[in-house]
């Protein structure tokens, strides 16, 4: 079993639509959880950065995490055609350091007009 | 301000042969690393360095070679391609512990 588990998807949404990414996870020793955004032929971007349990908003992204539950979610609020790419959650091991950083298998998301 | 710049973008390959990519970013990063994306599979850590003279290994290290002589560079050596390399690597940097990762635009492989 993976350390770090995400549906591959693909899934594909109307535009407006609020968009649900989730990701669970085995170690509960793991510190920090990332989303990354991936273009197609471009190298992963950071989008959200969490630290502890609850929820994080920036603009139409909301990232939550549930350490209880060893379960992370990313929203998208007013979805965009710009918004299709695909999604890498991303946490730390216990050390932190995120040189080691371990990645979800990354969900394709496709936004229609 | 580059960033984290790798080359070549793309590359072709016999089996048995050898080559290096080449990863440099100049963001005075002292944490560099190496990531293989493969379909399915996600991102998968090959190598990664803390600091100018210090490496270890991640997750996938068989069949690849790093060193780090500057803060600067972080080249990836393949000894003796196989099929199996065959992926998109991409090159990462950090600028602490627990901080964003900076990512290349990544090296496309195919070896034949």
């Amino acid at each position: 079993q993976k350390e770090v588990e995400q549906d591959p998807g693909p899934l594909s949404v109307p535009e407006g639509a609020i968009v649900s990414l989730n990701c669970t996870y085995s170690n509960s020793a793991f510190q920090y959880f990332m989303w990354y955004r991936q273009y197609s032929r471009k190298g992963p971007e950071l989008l959200m950065y969490t630290y502890s349990s609850g929820n994080k908003e920036d603009g139409r992204f909301t990232a939550q995490v549930d350490k209880s539950s060893k379960y992370i979610s990313l929203f998208i609020r007013d979805s965009q055609p710009s918004d299709s790419a695909t999604y890498l959650c991303a946490m730390t091991p216990p050390s932190g350091n995120t040189g080691k950083l371990i990645f979800g298998q990354g969900t394709t998301l496709q936004v229609k007009p | 301000n580059a960033g984290v710049t790798q080359t070549p973008k793309f590359q072709v390959l016999k089996t048995g042969q050898s080559m290096t990519l080449q990863c440099a970013q100049d963001m005075n990063h002292e944490y560099m690393s190496w990531y293989r994306q493969d379909p399915g599979m996600g991102l998968r850590l090959i190598h990664y360095s803390v600091g100018a003279g210090i490496t270890d290994q991640g997750e996938v290290p068989n069949g690849y070679n790093v060193s780090r002589s500057t803060t600067e560079d972080f080249p990836l050596r393949l000894l003796s391609a196989a099929p199996s390399q065959t992926s998109v690597y991409f090159c990462a940097s950090s600028y602490r512990v627990a901080g964003e990762l900076f990512f290349g635009e990544g090296s496309r492989l195919t070896v034949l």
